[in-house]
């Protein structure tokens, strides 16, 4: 099982739908979970961390599921600005990286396209 | 706000030739981390550091090398420029975290080197 895996899509959605992203991580002792939106030759950005406890922002919503392993992110009633590839983050395992905790291992990103 | 910015948007350089990139974090954050990213390939760790001259190796760190000589600033080095280290380099920064977790990673805006 790869570390991080996420559907690579393309999603095509039109405006005004629900679309449900997932992402799988491997590591079992993960305590740090995000979600990064990254525009067409842009940088990544920092979209929402998620929290065990599920949380919220606007039309995004963000999920960990830990028996499963799995993070989700749910997009309410799209807009063609949500146009873009949304990459899921983990934190790595230490010992893969001379001990550090600083590492996030990152999914492949899905695209989602929006259409009018 | 965090600023993460790097030396050039946009590079082009001969095989063999010896490359500096650098990136600047204004935001006193320990660690500083490398990455490429490459059409399906996603990002992949090149080089870490989390303190002034400590690094750490990556997941792909041949034909690279880099410097940390203030906490600010983290340079990669392409020692002797090959065609295959053509691609978009991302410079990104975070604070140390407390605990087994860890913290938001910032990135800057890219390199997008050419080596012909």
């Amino acid at each position: 099982r790869k570390e991080v895996e996420q559907d690579p899509g393309p999603f095509n959605v039109p405006e005004g739908a629900t679309v449900a992203f997932n992402c799988t991580y491997s590591n079992s002792a993960s305590q740090s979970f995000f979600w990064y939106r990254q525009d067409c030759r842009k940088e990544p950005k920092l979209l929402m961390s998620v929290y065990s406890s599920g949380n919220e922002d606007g039309r995004f919503t963000a999920q960990l599921n830990r028996a499963s392993q799995y993070i989700s992110l749910l997009i309410r009633d799209s807009k063609l600005s949500d146009s873009a590839t949304y990459l899921c983050a983990v934190n790595g395992r230490a010992e893969n990286y001379g001990g550090s905790q600083g590492n996030l291992i990152f999914g492949k990103g899905t695209k989602l396209s929006v259409k009018p | 706000d965090v600023k993460v910015t790097q030396s050039s948007r946009y590079l082009v350089k001969r095989t063999g030739e010896k490359v500096f990139l650098e990136c600047v974090q204004d935001m006193d954050h320990e660690n500083m981390f490398w990455y490429r990213q490459d059409p399906g390939l996603g990002l992949r760790l090149i080089y870490f550091s989390y303190d002034v001259k400590m690094k750490e190796k990556g997941d792909i760190p041949e034909g690279y090398s880099v410097s940390r000589e203030k906490k600010e600033r983290f340079s990669l080095i392409l020692e002797s420029a090959s065609t295959n280290q053509t691609s978009m380099y991302l410079c990104a920064s975070s604070l140390r975290a407390v605990g087994s977790g860890t913290d938001t990673q910032y990135f800057g805006p890219g390199t997008r080197l050419t080596v012909l």
